[in-house]
C-alpha cells in the first residue's frame, strides 16, 4: 500500500516562528498536495506540486510557501505562523494525471 | 471541474445498504466522478471512481446514470466503521497534477 508519512501529528508553536511540516510518500508518485481543513470550510488545498522544484499555487496560497527537492518529499513552510493559520494539515500524493489521491493522517497546528 | 451536490446528512441502519446520492448536472464528457471518504480525525480515503460505466471493488459499487448528470455510491452492508464523511468530487484528467476540489461532504451515520 502507498504510504504518506507526515512527521508530526501534533505541533504547537508560537505566533511568528517559522514552522515545516514535511510529508514523504514511498510510492514514486509525480504528483504532492498540501491542503488544510477547517470546521465548516472543508478541505483546501494550499499548493501543489507535479514534478521535483515544480509547484503551483492552490487556492489558498497565502502566507504559505512549499519545496520539493526531491521527489518522495514534499515540504510546507509557514514563513511567520499566525493563529489564522492553526488548521489541520493534511499531504496527499497521486500519480500523474489520476484523482486517486493518498493522504497522511494529518498534522493538527496550533499556533499560539 | 463541475460542481456536485450532496445531501448534508443521511443515516443508515448496520447492515443494511447505505446509497448515498450526488448531482453532478454540469458535469463534462472527460470528467471522471470520484468519491472519498473520511473518517473523524484521519485524512480521506480514496473509495471509487467511474467515468460512465458502473464500477464495483471491495469497498463500494458505483452507480452513475446514463446521462451522468448524478450518481449513486452503494455501500452493501454497511457497518459502525463506515460512520464518516463522503465527499462526491467530479475532475478531469489532466497531464499535470490533478487537483481535486472536497465540498462538504455527506456525513453518513450508520446506527446499530
Amino acid at each position: 500500500d502507498v504510504k504518506v508519512t507526515q512527521s508530526s501529528r501534533y505541533l504547537v508553536k508560537r505566533t511568528g516562528e517559522k514552522v515545516f511540516l514535511e510529508c514523504v510518500q514511498d510510492m514514486d508518485h509525480e504528483n504532492m498536495f498540501w491542503y488544510r481543513q477547517d470546521p465548516g470550510l472543508g478541505l483546501r488545498l494550499i499548493y501543489f506540486s507535479y514534478d521535483v522544484k515544480m509547484k503551483e499555487k492552490g487556492d489558498i496560497p497565502e502566507g504559505y510557501s512549499v519545496s520539493r527537492e526531491k521527489k518522495e518529499r514534499f515540504s510546507l513552510i509557514l514563513e511567520s505562523a499566525s493563529t489564522n493559520q492553526t488548521s489541520m494539515y493534511l499531504c496527499a500524493s497521486s500519480l500523474q494525471g489520476v484523482g486517486k489521491l493518498f493522504f497522511g493522517s494529518g498534522t493538527q497546528l496550533s499556533v499560539l | 471541474d463541475a460542481k456536485t451536490t450532496q445531501p448534508t446528512s443521511m443515516d443508515c441502519a448496520e447492515g443494511r445498504a447505505a446509497n448515498l446520492p450526488c448531482n453532478h448536472s454540469t458535469i463534462s464528457g472527460n470528467e471522471y466522478v470520484y468519491w472519498y471518504r473520511q473518517i473523524h480525525s484521519q485524512g480521506p480515503q480514496y473509495i471509487i471512481h467511474g467515468l460512465k460505466n458502473n464500477e464495483t471493488n471491495e469497498m463500494a459499487s458505483l452507480i452513475i446514470t446514463e446521462d451522468r448528470k448524478s450518481s449513486t455510491l452503494i455501500l452493501p452492508h454497511a457497518t459502525l466503521r463506515d460512520t464518516a464523511v463522503y465527499y462526491c468530487i467530479v475532475n478531469g484528467v489532466r497531464t499535470s497534477g490533478s487537483r481535486l476540489t472536497f465540498g462538504e461532504g455527506t456525513q453518513l451515520t450508520v446506527n446499530p
